[in-house]
């Protein structure tokens, strides 16, 4: 079955750790995204890709980094200058601008 | 910029009831709307889309929305609500051209009273 798989579900960071989130899709879309989510403020956009090779600053990319080396794979890693990474994260691709997104089923990261 | 204002964080119903979930854009440029449903602990799953096709647009499960352009809204609707329409409702937004960038609402949380 085609999809968004995102793992791991859940994911604990340490003080001053770097941790990475995958998001893999079988969908042959060129463009993924990557949203958090936190209660009462609905998504957010990190980073997006159009295309492999090339992705684009979200309205909150500070503290997190991204890679886009194969069409099907768009990790997110969020590093230890973002302050307050817990949160519910969301990878989606679409086909084209104007096509629905396809969401994974998301990674809650929490801080130890 | 675009942007989308939902109005009404938390909306409750009977069933059986009318729903309407409220959601006002504002965008250069006639663009595309979007609603999403999200159920607990899950991503989103679209229930329609405008894309400048007809004004009144039919999604999944007896939803609809309107566009109207003179009121910069696009407010979406079911008849008469059922226990499983308990969710989380999105309105986002998205310019035209080749613009891939998505931007979402806040969010609704809608609870259905027996």
């Amino acid at each position: 079955d085609g999809g968004i798989t995102q793992s791991p579900k859940y994911l604990f960071r340490k003080e001053g750790q770097n941790v990475t989130l995958s998001c893999e899709q079988n969908l042959n879309h060129d463009a993924m995204y990557w949203y958090r989510q936190d209660p009462g403020q609905g998504l957010r956009l990190i980073y997006y890709s159009q295309i492999v090779n090339d992705f684009q600053k979200g309205d909150i990319a500070e503290g997190y980094s991204v890679s886009r080396e194969k069409k099907e794979s768009f990790p997110l890693t969020v590093t230890s200058a973002q302050k307050n990474p817990t949160a519910f994260y969301l990878c989606a691709s679409s086909i084209a601008a104007n096509e629905k997104l396809f969401f994974g089923s998301g990674t809650q990261l929490s801080v130890l | 910029a675009q942007s989308v204002t939902q109005l009404g964080s938390h909306v409750s119903v009977s069933e059986g009831a009318l729903v309407l979930l409220r959601c006002n854009y504002s965008s250069s440029v006639p663009p595309y709307l979007f609603w999403y449903v999200q159920y607990p602990n899950q991503g989103l799953q679209l229930l329609l889309k405008y894309t400048s096709a007809a004004t009144l647009v039919k999604g999944i499960n007896g939803f609809e929305a309107e566009f109207k352009k003179s009121e910069t809204s696009f407010h979406l609707t079911k008849p008469s609500a059922h226990m499983s329409d308990a969710a989380e409702y999105f309105c986002a937004v998205r310019g035209r051209g080749s613009n891939y960038k998505l931007t979402f609402g806040k969010g609704t949380l809608l609870t259905v009273n027996p």
